[in-house]
């Protein structure tokens, strides 16, 4: 069965530097979504893409976070000046269509910024 | 836009014994409610869900039952085993292109011997 992969797994990085989340999609998926999950908390979306754009941001994703799919394969997440608070396993999902299609996560990406 | 609350927190039950896990929403377009198992450190994995034009949905010993008018859903595990013990999301999202899911705040299920 096709899954939705991550990189890296576990990322570290000082305050203010700039991280780059990797996911690759199931092959015939069409929306891509990244979620993030602050430890012992819930779920809570960020941004959903489709299409080559974005289709809805949360209050989360400010002006720090961008997304695209560079390569048409990739989909990036982008932060570019990290904060304590951005701490949290990173998700990426992905689905066929949209409405009442099922969302496959990846693996995550732990983000630890010191 | 939309809010899910979930109950309870914590849910410790005896093995083959049956847990069910409850969840409000609040925006009436929602239509597509899906469960999430995850397991410590690991994705979320979907286990059922359940769309509006149904009010009940059963694979195995996993149910979910949808109460449109009273906008809740529930989701019931029966013989409960020890491998069951996670962490359970429910969500709920609608039909627009965007389609975010949004989460309730999770029900930590213990499964004991």
């Amino acid at each position: 069965e096709p899954e939705v992969t991550q990189t890296p797994s576990h990322q570290v990085t000082q305050m203010g530097q700039e991280v780059i989340l990797r996911c690759v999609p199931i092959s015939n998926h069409l929306y891509f979504y990244w979620y993030r999950q602050i430890l012992g908390q819930k779920v809570e979306f960020l941004v959903s893409f489709y299409n080559n754009e974005i289709s809805e941001k949360s209050e989360i994703f400010d002006d720090q976070f961008s997304v695209e799919r560079p390569d048409g394969s990739n989909f990036t997440l982008k932060i570019r000046s990290t904060k304590l608070e951005d701490s949290a396993m990173y998700f990426c999902a992905t689905a066929g269509r949209a409405g009442t299609d099922t969302q496959y996560f990846g693996p995550g990406t732990r983000l630890t910024v010191l | 836009g939309e809010n899910v609350e979930q109950h309870p927190s914590t849910l410790s039950v005896q093995e083959g014994d049956s847990a069910v896990i409850k969840c409000t929403y609040s925006d009436s377009a929602s239509n597509y409610f899906p469960w999430y198992k995850q397991e410590l450190g690991k994705r979320p994995q979907l286990i059922i869900d359940i769309r509006s034009n149904v009010g009940e949905k059963k694979d195995q010993r996993i149910a979910v039952t949808l109460n449109k008018t009273a906008k809740h859903f529930s989701l019931h595990i029966t013989e409960t085993q020890p491998e069951d013990s996670a962490v359970y999301f429910c969500a709920a999202s609608d039909t627009g292109t965007a389609s975010k899911l949004t989460f309730g705040t999770g029900t930590r299920l213990q499964v004991t011997l």
